[in-house]
């Protein structure tokens, strides 16, 4: 199975800061990568596909960037409601894995 | 809008079966694909199997010989099944959309293996 390091496990931001979280795939995904958000009690929403394609009703301070195994989630201002858990997901190879999480929280 | 609900038991005895329905409003299952996904306490989530507009099925190995996913599609809802379950299947369960990426999640069902 390919396995996905995400880091860090936790984050701690002020309001309108940059920050990023990173995810490492044990081989190349060719971009087939997704990121959630996900909050307490809540279904995950995403966030990112294909690596750097933003879902439809994201706000545009998210973006995703990178290739082969290594890819990161930007937050460009982090914001009240972006606090929550953060996680990747490779669909290259079946079965399909998942970063451990985030947990971003606003200082 | 598409929407998926998972419902069934929250309780499960060691070495019963857990069985879950996934009902999709908004969507018809004959399209695309349709996963079951797992996140354990401690967060470590599992991707479980799907199955196709089709009908055919793929699980993750790790289960393979203990998972079943199966479809109604004059309900418009698809099933987990998993047998022999220990105290390690605790964790809470999600039905979700397939198309590219897992775009649309169901709330999640919370199941424990209890005695």
């Amino acid at each position: 199975d390919i396995q996905m390091t995400q880091s860090p496990a936790s984050l701690s931001a002020s309001l309108g800061e940059t920050i990023s979280i990173e995810c490492r795939a044990s081989e190349d995904i060719y971009s087939n990568l997704a990121w959630y958000q996900q909050k307490s009690g809540k279904s995950p929403q995403l966030l990112i596909y294909a690596a750097n394609r933003l879902q439809d009703g994201v706000p545009s301070r998210f973006s995703g960037s990178g290739s082969g195994t290594q890819y990161s989630l930007k937050i460009s201002g982090m914001q009240p409601e972006d606090e929550g858990d953060y996680f990747c997901l490779q669909g290259s190879k079946f079965p399909y894995t998942f970063g451990a999480g985030t947990k971003l929280e606003l200082k | 809008e598409v929407q998926l609900q998972e419902s069934g038991p929250g309780l499960v005895k060691p070495s019963q079966s857990l069985s879950l329905t996934c009902s999709v409003t908004g969507y018809s299952i004959t399209s695309n694909y349709w996963g079951w996904i797992r996140k354990f306490p401690g967060n470590k989530m599992e991707w479980m199997g799907y199955i196709s507009y089709s009908g055919s099925t793929s699980y993750n190995p790790s289960l393979k010989s203990r998972i079943s996913i199966t479809r109604d599609t004059s309900k418009n809802q698809f099933f987990l099944q998993l047998n022999s379950v220990t105290t390690e299947d605790t964790a809470t369960y999600y039905c979700a959309r397939w198309i590219t990426t897992l775009d649309y999640w169901g709330q999640g069902v919370m199941v424990t293996v209890s005695s």
